[in-house]
């Protein structure tokens, strides 16, 4: 069973601090891994990318990919109480189009 | 505007009825999903297709039915089969070019049986 995992939370951080959510991934096949931020009551929306091992940045965001590991985070500096969402990993599922969903990790950044 | 549609938005169903959920999309891509999310749980994937007038089933696919004939329109039909239905549902769409994986949501449908 190809699996996803995250820790569902919630993390907690304080206004400003740096958000550090992470995952893991069972099947050394994928190549390409995805974070969504889901508002509560609302859908996911796709917020970073990621295909080569290092980091990718994009504004207060940067996800780092280690496929030696099968581990994949992602950081949010200066977190704002805007951020608070469930955050949830990807992973493709070899070439069937299809993605693996983890959990999801629960973020509330407090004022 | 480029993007995915679901309607309706919230929905409410009797026990014994079958309903079906619209997801339309213009954003020209190929393929197309449908997910389920219950509270506190990730994603679920009912059925999925890669192509017009072809689809595959995903890992929950009993009690749902799908079809594919356009290519911006995947609806979904909840039948009476399905013991547990309520549940938020999710459609999704992908470009389909090779090795491009990024998904994209629509708003989702609530669907609460009564």
């Amino acid at each position: 069973q190809k699996e996803v995992e995250q820790n569902s939370g919630p993390l907690s951080v304080p206004e400003g601090a740096i958000a550090s959510l992470n995952c893991t991934y069972s099947d050394r096949v994928s190549q390409s891994f995805f974070w969504y931020r889901q508002y509560s009551g609302k859908s996911p929306e796709l917020i970073m990318s990621i295909y080569s091992n290092g980091d990718k940045e994009d504004g207060r965001f940067t996800a780092q990919l280690n496929k030696a590991s099968q581990y994949v985070s992602l950081l949010i500096r200066d977190s704002q109480p805007s951020d608070s969402a469930t955050y949830l990993c990807a992973a493709n599922s070899g070439n069937t189009g299809k993605l693996i969903f983890g959990q999801g990790t629960t973020l509330q950044v407090k004022p | 505007d480029g993007g995915i549609t679901q309607s309706p938005k919230y929905l409410f169903r009797k026990e014994g009825q079958n309903v079906t959920l619209s997801c339309e999309q213009n954003l020209n891509h190929d393929a197309m999903y449908w997910y389920r999310q219950d509270p506190g749980q990730g994603l679920r994937l009912i059925y999925y297709s890669q192509i017009v007038n072809d689809f595959q089933k995903g890992d929950i696919a009993e009690g749902y039915s799908v079809s594919r004939e356009k290519k911006e329109s995947f609806p979904l039909t909840v039948t009476s089969a399905q013991k547990n239905p309520t549940a938020f549902y999710l459609c999704a769409s992908r470009a389909g070019t090779s090795g491009n994986y990024e998904q994209f949501f629509g708003p989702g449908t609530r669907l609460t049986v009564l």
